[in-house]
């Protein structure tokens, strides 16, 4: 069975420390994954996403993620976080079918 | 239009009752898709479009749940006989058909009282 796992449901941390949010999947197809975050009472926003090419997949406000199939892993970094960081972010993947599973969620906090 | 919409944002209704809540995708969008979202659940697929037809349902939690979709457009999700547990986030996205690139609506939030 496919699947996503966030292992952290609640990250804080300061503001301008780096941060990594991570992501394992489960398949055994080519997956496609993604990178979402979602701020309060707002729907989802892409954030980055890895197709194929460079395992170094670098999104929008900073954030970038590293594809590692040996590990079976997506984790999103950013070196130096904000307050307006602040949000939920979503790890999701599609494998044979164009139908994205996502994680549950982690909250990422930033504390000033 | 120039984003996914949804309609209404917030629905606050009597348990037992039916709701309908739209999804209005991108213009040229031909795959749709339902989700729930949960406090602290994450997104639970509900149901994809490719245009009119529904080729997975597969998510639908019971058959008080349906969805149909008109002119390869608007998608209505329908809740019939209203539940608690259904209290949630319905999120629409979109997308060209055969690519990754999916858009999201801004959810309605479903209260059953």
């Amino acid at each position: 069975a496919q699947s996503v796992t966030q292992l952290d449901s609640q990250v804080p941390v300061f503001e301008e420390a780096p941060v990594e949010l991570r992501c394992n999947y489960s398949s055994s197809v080519s997956v496609y994954l993604f990178w979402y975050v979602q701020y309060p009472n707002q729907g989802l926003q892409l954030l980055l996403k890895y197709l194929s090419g460079s395992t170094l997949v670098k999104g929008i406000n900073g954030f970038e993620a590293e594809f590692n199939k040996s590990q079976t892993s997506f984790h999103l970094r950013k070196p130096s976080v904000h307050i307006s960081d602040t949000a939920e972010y979503f790890c999701a993947f599609s494998g044979g079918s164009y139908i994205p599973t996502f994680g549950r969620g982690t909250s990422l906090i930033v504390h000033p | 239009g120039a984003g996914v919409s949804q309609s209404p944002s917030n629905k606050v209704t009597e348990k037992g009752k039916d709701v309908e809540l739209r999804c209005d995708p991108i213009s040229g969008h031909t795959a749709l898709y339902w989700y729930r979202q949960s406090l602290g659940q994450g997104l639970e697929f509900l149901i994809y479009f490719q245009g009119n037809s529904a080729p997975d349902k597969s998510g639908l939690p019971s058959d008080r749940f349906s969805a149909e979709r008109t002119g390869g457009s608007v998608s209505t999700l329908t809740i019939q006989r209203t539940q608690q547990e259904d209290s949630a986030v319905y999120l629409c996205a979109s997308s060209l058909q055969g690519t990754y690139g999916y858009t999201f609506g801004s959810g309605t939030r479903l209260t059953v009282v």
